[in-house]
């Protein structure tokens, strides 16, 4: 069994770059989630789907973030226009179906913005 | 507003020591509560859950649960210095919304 990948692991670029990230989920788990964790905080909830459908997104996604999971397996986290605020660890977590069930975390995508 | 708190620490235990890590969370609609822990410059790994009022213990850990206090703890007996590392506590509310609310972690040291 294995467990949520994230790719990349490491990004940087430039102020006013689109950047997309990659995120598979444990195979039989059909919720997927996407938070941003900053130094020394708490990871931030931003959005998450059941299959493929988008069920919630939090005020901190900003218009410039978009989020897909097409075929209800892999997801894509966009940010178009990035700012230097943005940068931040991107995590990604995957679970089975249900309400407050176990949230199980990939390794993360580190986004640094010059 | 749901809101997590957790002292940030650092919080030092001699190793072999009992180390306990609190939280207390505003929603009082929160029906399950997570401990992650976190290594520096790694992603939370969950340790331990917790839905139902009480105790709840896996291995070295204890989780306890008071909702009527909106308090969770995690003990960690017999601590060991692999141990020592961020502890994020999380809530999760009913009604439809399925993003968990963290604290900013626990620091904690556990001193060889």
């Amino acid at each position: 069994d294995t467990g949520v990948s994230q790719d990349p692991r490491h990004k940087i670029t430039k102020r006013g770059q689109n950047v997309t990230f990659r995120c598979d989920p444990i195979s039989e788990h059909n919720r997927l989630y996407w938070y941003r964790q900053t130094l020394g905080q708490g990871p931030e909830f931003l959005t998450y789907f059941q299959n493929e459908a988008q069920l919630e997104k939090s005020r901190l996604l900003s218009d410039r973030f978009s989020a897909e999971r097409p075929k209800g397996s892999f997801s894509t986290l966009e940010i178009q226009r990035t700012e230097q605020g943005d940068s931040a660890m991107y995590l990604c977590a995957s679970s089975r179906t249900g309400l407050g069930l176990e949230q199980y975390f990939g390794p993360g995508t580190r986004l640094t913005v010059t | 507003q749901k809101e997590v708190e957790q002292n940030s620490g650092p919080l030092s235990v001699p190793e072999g020591a009992i180390a306990s890590l609190n939280c207390t969370y505003s929603d009082r609609g929160s029906q399950s509560f997570f401990w992650y822990r976190q290594y520096s410059g790694k992603s939370p790994e969950l340790i331990m859950f917790i839905y139902s009022n009480g105790d709840k213990e896996d291995g070295r850990f204890t989780a306890q649960l008071n909702k009527a206090s909106q308090y969770v703890s995690l003990l960690i007996r017999d601590s060991q210095p692999s141990d020592s590392a961020t502890y994020l506590c999380a809530a999760h509310s009913g009604g439809g919304a399925d993003g968990l609310t963290f604290g900013k972690g626990t620091h904690l040291i556990i001193q060889p």
